[in-house]
């Protein structure tokens, strides 16, 4: 049972366009969602997060927008760039508990 | 410096081999897992372990089993090893900042093949 889902395998952009990153999730208890990176042979690396209360987060170039209504989450990257080249994960969990669900991951190739 | 180190990095072995995969952080957290990355790509948490407790998901067989031997370390091991085991096994590590809200801490990754 996936309760975190990212759809799109792949994605691929040009260097300087918007990569949008889309993930669905089907618990509505989940209440922490956050997204991380993961380059060939290394762990995922944690890129930014978001509470439940809120509807965006913003960090430099990195935007995660959370719509609860449609249960859906996005990234943003703008402007992308070719190092942002990697697989990046969705991720949710409930308040106080452990249990993490990642979706598969999508990979963005940002063409120079 | 290292925040979550796992070790080895490779691991090829039979069939009905016991195994172990270490893993260290340096960050000063106080829960530890360890997650399954299928073949699917998909990453399936085993175990979440600190000094209180040690939750381990239903699915996983118990043929593995986390030893802590301090609060900096949490081992995976694996007795009777099968061809399905293959897989990629991450390490993380997390400190609660606001209740139930954390950030996990990746290490590299420890890829188990059996043959």
């Amino acid at each position: 049972d996936q309760q975190v889902k990212q759809n799109s395998p792949s994605l691929s952009v040009q260097e300087g366009r918007i990569s949008i990153l889309n993930c669905d999730y089907t618990n509505s208890m989940f209440d922490y969602f956050l997204w991380y990176k993961k380059y060939p042979a290394e762990g995922p690396t944690f890129l930014i997060s978001i509470s439940s209360i809120k509807d965006k987060n913003e960090d430099g170039r990195f935007t995660v927008f959370l719509n609860k209504s449609a249960k859906h989450l996005s990234l943003h990257i703008v402007p992308s760039q070719p190092g942002d080249s990697a697989v990046y994960f969705c991720a949710a969990s409930v308040y106080n508990n452990n249990d993490m669900r990642f979706g598969a991951g999508t990979r963005l190739t940002v063409k120079p | 410096d290292t925040a979550v180190s796992q070790t080895p990095k490779y691991l090829v072995t039979q069939m009905g081999n016991d195994k172990s995969i270490k893993c260290e952080q340096n960050l000063g957290h106080d829960t530890m897992y360890w997650y399954k990355q299928d073949s699917k790509k998909f990453l399936k948490i085993m175990f979440s372990y600190n000094n209180k407790e040690l939750i381990i998901n239903e699915t996983v067989p118990n043929r593995f089993s986390p030893k802590s031997p301090d609060k900096a370390h949490l081992n995976l091991h694996i007795n009777s090893l099968e061809l399905g085991d293959s897989a990629v096994y991450f390490c993380a590590s997390s400190q609660k900042r606001v209740a139930g809200q954390e950030t996990q801490y990746f290490g590299p990754g420890t890829r188990l093949l059996v043959l």
